[in-house]
């Protein structure tokens, strides 16, 4: 069974850098075609896509949060852990973490997170 | 502004049908397959449709998926109290080399 669950801090200050964590179970990272996407939800608002990192270490960034990100993965711990610098209020939302199922589909999904910046 | 074009919301009675649009262009819905995931209140969202028109294990055959050119459409038959919750389509953007959703539709059941 294939769970994926995220963590890290509640509240963060502004321009302050946000690390969030998403451990994974019932798969390896290291799979061949295993990919887990991050993807955020501000209070009320859509579905965002954030990052991807795939099993051979391959990245994908939103163009628009490129330039603040960083995906990482450790197989040997089954964790992805998602960096977001210069945090705004605007990044307040709940952050998921996502298995995908091929090309762009997430078939499952953390609990989420809820991140709040705000000083 | 979603990338993806969706209507705000959807109602309709017990047993009867909604459909929901999912308008794009030819650089997302039209060269790539739509995901449809349902979102119910306070939980994380779930995939409903994959590849367009395809049901993962476990969803109900009320669900279904269709793509024409650069728009696709989510339908729901007999629909129940359950259904309550919010919907986005997905897909990947060859222009913007991203994964786009909708604004999401919330379905109502009067």
């Amino acid at each position: 069974q294939i769970t994926l669950k995220e963590s890290g801090p509640t509240l963060v200050e502004p321009t302050q850098t946000l690390t969030l964590t998403c451990t994974v179970s019932g798969f390896s990272l290291s799979t061949t075609g295993v990919g887990v996407g991050w993807i955020r939800q501000p209070p009320g608002k859509a579905l965002e896509w954030v990052a991807i990192i795939y099993w051979d270490d391959d990245k994908r960034y939103s163009p628009s949060l490129r330039s603040r990100l960083t995906i990482t993965k450790d197989t040997s711990k089954n964790q992805v852990v998602l960096t977001m610098t210069n945090m705004d209020p605007v990044d307040t939302a709940t952050y998921y973490c996502a298995h995908r199922k091929h090309a762009f589909v997430f078939d499952i999904w953390g609990p989420g997170t809820v991140v709040t910046v705000s000083s | 502004q979603s990338v993806l074009t969706q209507p705000p919301s959807v109602s309709a009675a017990p047993g009867q049908k909604v459909t929901i649009s999912c308008s794009g262009s030819s650089s997302n819905i039209g060269s790539n397959y739509v995901s449809w995931y349902q979102q119910l209140p306070g939980t994380a969202p779930k995939l409903l449709i994959d590849d367009s028109n395809k049901r993962p294990s476990g969803i109900p055959d009320r669900f279904s998926g269709s793509k024409s050119a650069a728009s696709a459409t989510l339908g729901i038959t007999g629909l129940q109290t359950g259904d309550e919750a919010d919907y986005y389509c997905g897909t990947w953007d060859n222009r913007l080399s991203a994964v786009v959703f909708g604004g999401g539709t919330k379905v109502t059941v009067l």
